[in-house]
């Protein structure tokens, strides 16, 4: 089954400290790995995305985030968090020509100043 | 470029009302997807349009629901006998798909539907 799996419903972070969020995923075809934020009362902004090359890929607001095939893994980090930061971090799925993407269930980013 | 318009923000309505909201996508943009997210849950897919045709409809996507997008453009979302569960954020957004360009979804802010 196609599934993401973002195993931390909240996640509590000193302003200045570094963050790396989690995703996992199971996918049958080649995975094209997204993360999205949100802030509250928003819509989603695309962070930053990746479909072939460097599994090391950096997106907006100065997030990366690393692609491990063997780990089918795509964690999100941050080497020094705002207080701007704080949001809901989303991760999603999807294979080229498939319209359709799978999500996780949301990482919520607390920023403790 | 003005990004993915939706109207309105939120609207409240008691249950058994139709309620309708739009969407506004990237004028380019010839793909158009509604969304429903509930708190603490990711983006549920409900309906895709490729230009005005809606090619997948989801299980989510009861006879109540209806979409359209007519002279792919905009589209609007209706939904008749509204229900205490069909209180949530209804998201969408627009893509720009072609044979060598990755369908990157851009979304609007959502409509926060509340049924009383």
């Amino acid at each position: 089954a196609q599934s993401v799996t973002q195993p931390d419903i909240h996640i509590t972070v000193s302003e200045g400290a570094s963050l790396e969020l989690r995703c996992n995923y199971s996918y049958g075809a080649t995975p094209y790995l997204f993360w999205y934020v949100q802030s509250p009362g928003q819509g989603l902004q695309l962070l930053l995305k990746y479909f072939s090359g460097d599994t090391l890929v950096q997106g907006i607001k100065g997030f990366e985030a690393e692609f491990k095939r063997s780990q089918s893994s795509f964690n999100l980090r941050k080497p020094s968090v705002h207080w701007s930061d704080a949001a809901e971090y989303f991760c999603a799925v999807g294979a080229w020509g498939n319209y359709q993407l799978i999500w996780g269930a949301g990482t919520k980013l607390i920023i403790k100043p | 470029d003005t990004g993915v318009s939706q109207d309105p923000r939120h609207k409240i309505t008691k249950r058994g009302q139709n309620v309708t909201f739009r969407c506004d996508p990237i004028s380019e943009h010839n793909r158009l997807y509604w969304y429903r997210q509930t708190l603490g849950q990711g983006p549920e897919f409900l309906t895709y349009f490729q230009n005005e045709a809606q090619l997948e409809k989801s299980r989510l996507l009861s006879d109540r629901f209806s979409a359209e997008r007519p002279k792919g453009s905009f589209s609007t979302l209706e939904i008749q006998r509204t229900e205490q569960g069909d209180s949530a954020m209804y998201l969408c957004a627009s893509s720009f798909v072609a044979t060598s360009v990755w369908n990157i979804q851009y979304f609007g802010a959502g409509t926060r539907l509340s049924v009383l």
